[in-house]
């Protein structure tokens, strides 16, 4: 079946613009994360959605960062006047977590390449 | 909090030859840890992953890792790599049971000589 997919792939945003990355996990999973992998960085955690849950948004680095989760499905990620720091790939992931159950596994979209000039 | 660490960037071997990457990790109880691959432009793929019970655990691709509670570790092994091998490697940790964010390290890129 269809994996992760995102979009865009590539967006090139002048600073100071707000953007949005979106992101169809797999169907029926119920859990979708968010992670920004930048150079040097490595990947940091962003925001967890699970199910109907509050989302745990602990890794989001600022305000200027937010993100919902449509009918417990889509999610966009938005990112208010864009500033350079904030260029980085955004990779999407999703699971199905077994209830009582160990950790599941995560599977990874392809990525959103930001760009931010 | 937990954390990892992969302390080699960049490794090159040859065509062939054995592969071994290191992982350690921190966390307070028994981790949940992954080895996931990139390879250039594409998103992250599961290799293997640990929970519990056999300490060495195989994956896809001819990969298998060991974990060591004493020593805190988790390296990947290979016994011979391909030259489809190359590309970025990244250790993973997670608490798991309401905790599934997961902390990675920063990544070892494996570069193969013919």
């Amino acid at each position: 079946g269809a994996g992760v997919s995102q979009s865009p792939s590539n967006k090139v945003t002048e600073k100071g613009k707000d953007v949005e990355l979106r992101c169809d996990p797999i169907s029926g999973h119920t859990a979708l994360y968010w992670y920004r992998q930048s150079l040097g960085q490595g990947l940091e955690f962003l925001i967890y959605f699970q199910g109907n849950s509050a989302p745990d948004k602990s890794g989001l680095p600022s305000d200027r960062f937010s993100a919902e989760r449509t009918g417990g499905s889509v999610s966009t990620l938005t990112i208010q006047r864009t500033q350079q720091e904030d260029s980085a790939v955004y990779l999407c992931a999703s699971s199905s977590p077994t209830s009582g159950g160990p950790q599941d596994t995560q599977y990874f979209g392809p990525g959103t390449r930001l760009t931010v000039l | 909090a937990q954390s990892v660490t992969q302390p080699d960037i960049h490794i090159t071997v040859s065509e062939g030859a054995s592969l071994e990457l290191r992982c350690n990790y921190s966390y307070g109880a028994t981790p949940y840890l992954f080895w996931y691959v990139q390879s250039p432009g594409q998103g992250l793929q599961l290799l293997l992953k640990y929970f519990s019970g056999d300490t060495l655990v195989q994956g896809i691709k001819g990969f298998e890792a060991e974990f060591k509670r004493s020593q805190s570790s988790f390296n990947l092994r290979k016994p011979s790599v391909h030259w489809s091998d190359a590309a970025e490697y990244f250790c993973a940790v997670g608490a798991g049971f309401g905790n599934e964010k997961l902390t990675f390290g920063t990544g070892t890129r494996l570069t193969i000589i013919p």
